[in-house]
């Protein structure tokens, strides 16, 4: 079965850098979730959208912005990068119509700040 | 205080083992209950979904949750190496994932 893809799988950048990463849901998902999870530590929701409407706001820095598309597909834009958002970004997706609480997740993004 | 506490472990355990991890949390407006399994670098791989109090079984995994103690617990019968992971308990109200610390699990020959 299809699962969740992202990319790029992994980013290197540098301070004050912009990274941009992508998720594509499974296919029939209409809704997103973004989660960044620290070393050791367990996954934080940054933010999610249903039909390409921000549907709920954790906690995601201002310098950070997402969207998703009319094909459903989402990016994490963030900017002004610090040695602090080194982790590993996730994005999961689910379907509301099935009740919407099974989210998938994909593989991963991981960001490395130098 | 989390609003979600996992035991946090590590476990390690025979091979064979039933294995018991378990989380609380405190908020009651909480109505859907997952478990997780993360292997090193992955991305976390849905376990088991639950939205009632009472037992889920799924192959070797059951599922159980206690809404009036606000627990849940994840047991694992006849462990095998491959299980060998971090487990995350997950819950929601709805939308966004609240997530336990996780539990290292080795399954050792």
């Amino acid at each position: 079965a299809a699962g969740v893809i992202q990319s790029p799988r992994h980013l290197i950048k540098e301070k004050r850098e912009t990274a941009t990463l992508k998720c594509y849901p499974i296919p029939r998902h209409d809704t997103v979730y973004w989660y960044q999870q620290g070393p050791g530590q367990d996954p934080q929701f940054l933010i999610s959208f249903y039909e390409k409407m921000q549907s709920d706001k954790g906690s995601i820095p201002d310098r950070f912005s997402a969207q998703q598309f009319s094909d459903y597909h989402s990016e994490l834009n963030m900017s002004s990068l610090e040695l602090g958002d080194s982790a590993l970004y996730f994005c999961a997706s689910s379907l509301k119509l099935a009740g919407g609480n099974e989210q998938y997740f994909g593989p991963g993004t991981r960001l490395t700040v130098t | 205080q989390k609003e979600v506490e996992q035991d946090p472990g590590p476990l390690s355990v025979p091979e064979g083992a039933i294995v018991s991890l378990n989380c609380t949390y405190s908020n009651s407006a909480f109505q859907y209950f997952m478990w997780y399994r993360q292997y090193s670098r992955k991305g976390p791989e849905l376990l088991m979904y639950t939205y009632s109090s009472g037992n889920k079984e799924d192959g070797r995994f059951t599922a159980q949750v206690d809404k009036s103690s606000k627990y849940i617990s994840l047991f694992i019968r006849d462990s095998q190496p491959s299980d060998s992971a971090t487990y995350l308990c997950a819950m929601t109200s709805y939308g966004k994932l609240t997530f336990g610390q996780g539990t290292i699990l080795t399954v050792h020959p």
